[in-house]
Order: structure tokens, then sequence, then C-alpha cells
């Protein structure tokens, strides 16, 4: 399964949009793009999953370039309660493949 | 509430015991996966079912942890003769096996706490 790297944490104001990048090189041609979200003490999330180019839905965007070796998972207006730990994972259908999760994004969003 | 549960949330038990954890799924999700995560690490994935088959273990699984879900529906993860490594929150996850499914629900966990 394809590795992936993304920032250990990091912060944003309130109101701001947020961009969380993650690189992941070896990418298969079948794999897919997944982010999930972990807020303290409850189980993840699923937030967004895309193929290729853009897809948005009601909560974030998710970009992936042609060459699918990097993805960039953008919360828009981001608030107090977005504070949260933020993974991005590579592989078959998150739907019903295993996920192999990495050590995530823990994103601090400040008044 | 309509969502995957877990029980109990919280289990504190003595080296060398045994425990077992329950899982309810999403009840037409047809998918069971057990994770544990450890403090400041993601989940690991331990082993998934396909309604009642067992279809992949983890190499974490070792022979003191065993997961059945005999009618395919709820699930248990027993974990035999416990070590203080055993200590982290064990996941339960869930989807529905289609070719367009997205989504694996996971519940709120047990936190397991070996002294």
């Amino acid at each position: 399964l394809a590795k992936t790297t993304q920032p250990i944490s990091m912060d944003s104001y309130e109101g701001q949009e947020v961009n969380i990048t993650c690189s992941h090189n070896n990418i298969a041609t079948n794999d897919y793009i997944t982010w999930y979200q972990q807020f303290p003490s409850q189980g993840p999330r699923f937030i967004i999953q895309g193929y290729k180019t853009k897809v948005t839905n009601e909560v974030a965007s998710l970009f992936i370039p042609a060459d699918r070796k990097s993805s960039t998972l953008s919360l828009p207006r981001v608030s107090l309660s977005d504070t949260a730990v933020y993974y991005c994972l590579v592989g078959g259908n998150s739907g019903n493949t295993p996920l192999v999760f990495g050590k995530g994004t823990r994103l601090s969003v400040i008044a | 509430d309509t969502g995957v549960s877990q029980d109990p949330r919280h289990k504190i038990t003595k080296r060398g015991q045994n425990v077992t954890f329950r899982c309810d799924p999403i009840s037409e999700h047809n998918r069971l996966y057990w994770y544990r995560q450890t403090l400041g690490q993601g989940p690991e994935f331990l082993t998934y079912f396909q309604n009642e088959a067992q279809l992949e273990k983890s190499r974490l699984l070792s022979d003191r942890f065993s997961a059945e879900r005999p009618k395919g529906s709820f699930s248990t993860l027993e974990i035999q003769r416990t070590e203080q490594g055993d200590s982290a929150m064990y996941l339960c996850a869930s989807s529905l096996d289609l070719r367009e499914g997205n989504e694996q629900f996971f519940g709120p966990g047990t936190r397991l706490t070996v002294l």
C-alpha cells in the first residue's frame, strides 16, 4: 500500500481556509485518496474521497493534480469545532477495504 | 441512534485476564472491521468480516486475539491473557459493500486499560 506523508500539526485562526497537503509518491493506478477526521475519544469520520482532479462536498474540497502524487484537503472558513486530527489514506475504495492510517495532521483552530 | 455502537466504552482489567468487546454495526452493513489505536497513532487494522466470514487478519492479531461474527450481525473481539501492551482504543467500523461505496462508519471505541 502507498505510504503517505503529511504535516504533523497545523494551526489556524477561525474563519480562515485551511489546506492540508499529503504526499503519496508511490500511489498505484487503482488507488483512491481518502480523508478522515477524528476528534478526541471518538472514532474517525469520513470526510471526502477522490481519484483525480477535484472533488467537493458540503464539508471540504479535495484537489488532486494530474500525476496524483499528492493531494490537498481544503477546509473553508474553519471554526473551533474543526480542531481534530486529519488522516490522508491511499488505497482501495474506502468503503470495502481495510484502511491504512498514518499519524495524521493535528489541526488546532484558534479563536 | 442508528450508528455503530460498541460495548463497553471503557474496560479496566488486570494483566492475565480475558476480555471481550462487542460491536453492533449499522444494520444493513455487511462488512465489519476491527482496528486498534494507541495514543498519538492512527488506527491500525486488525481484522474484517464480510457477513459471517472473516476475510483477513492482520499480523498484529496474535493468537491471543479472536474475533467472531456468528450471524453476520454483531461481532465480538476477545483478548485472552491480556498484557499491558494491549492497552489501547479498540475501534469497530462497518460499511456496505457496494462498488460505489466509499465510507466506513466508526463506532466510539472501547478503551482498554491493562494494569
